[in-house]
């Protein structure tokens, strides 16, 4: 399996354009996990999926973030408008079993900027 | 890509030390850890995990301590080789809640030639 694939891995962007990053799990995971990476904040889940249905959104940091997942192999996370404040590292993760059952598999992130 | 977290702290090592990583987590509840390794423009990578239920678990090269005492958590590397190189991130998770893992700050390893 080629792991967990993102893309893109890297975007650069201006303030108020809208920011789709996309993200396939390794196949026959059940759990998908969307991860943002800052200096200040460090690693923080923002959403996850269990059989493509979201359970936890509570990490989204406002309404200007929303992520689906419309099949088992594709997620999408989306920003619109972007902000300066978004620019961060953005990792896709998948898990059989969740987190407290096995490990997570991460993708290589995508990096966001918003100038 | 660079990794994130350029002020974290550093553990520099000798190469063929052993290296030992520190970690304090932050709820008393929490009863799974793991501990994630972090090359530069890559994503976390799973080293080793270990349940409340034991204090000490050892893999290839690494062993975890767990004390929940005082809440803390540590990874040993042995032989420390340039390949270890890393971010190294705690993980904590308590599995009567979510399916969240909460990370901790992380620690840079360098190995030193």
């Amino acid at each position: 399996d080629a792991g967990v694939i993102q893309s893109p891995r890297h975007e650069v962007t201006e303030m108020g354009q809208e920011v789709t990053l996309r993200c396939k799990p390794i196949s026959g995971h059940d759990y998908l996990f969307w991860y943002r990476q800052t200096m200040m904040r460090g690693l923080e889940l923002l959403i996850y999926f269990n059989n493509n249905v979201p359970i936890d959104d509570s990490g989204m940091p406002e309404d200007r973030f929303s992520a689906k997942m419309p099949n088992a192999s594709f997620s999408t996370l989306k920003i619109q408008p972007s902000e300066p404040r978004d620019s961060a590292v953005y990792f896709c993760a998948s898990s059989a079993r969740g987190v407290g059952t096995g490990e997570l598999f991460f993708g290589e992130g995508s990096r966001l900027t918003v100038l | 890509g660079e990794s994130v977290g350029l002020h974290l702290p550093t553990l520099s090592v000798q190469e063929g030390d052993n290296s030992i990583i520190n970690c304090a987590y932050s709820n008393s509840a929490s009863d799974y850890f793991i501990w994630y390794k972090q090359e530069s423009g890559k994503g976390p990578q799973f080293i080793i995990d270990i349940r409340s239920n034991m204090d000490k678990r050892q893999g290839q090269r690494v062993t975890v301590l767990l004390n929940k005492t005082v809440k803390h958590l540590s990874l040993q590397i042995a032989a420390t080789q340039p390949g270890d190189s890393a971010v190294y991130f705690c993980a904590e998770n308590f599995s009567g809640g979510y399916n969240k893992l909460i990370f901790g700050a992380g620690t840079r390893l360098a190995v030193h030639p």
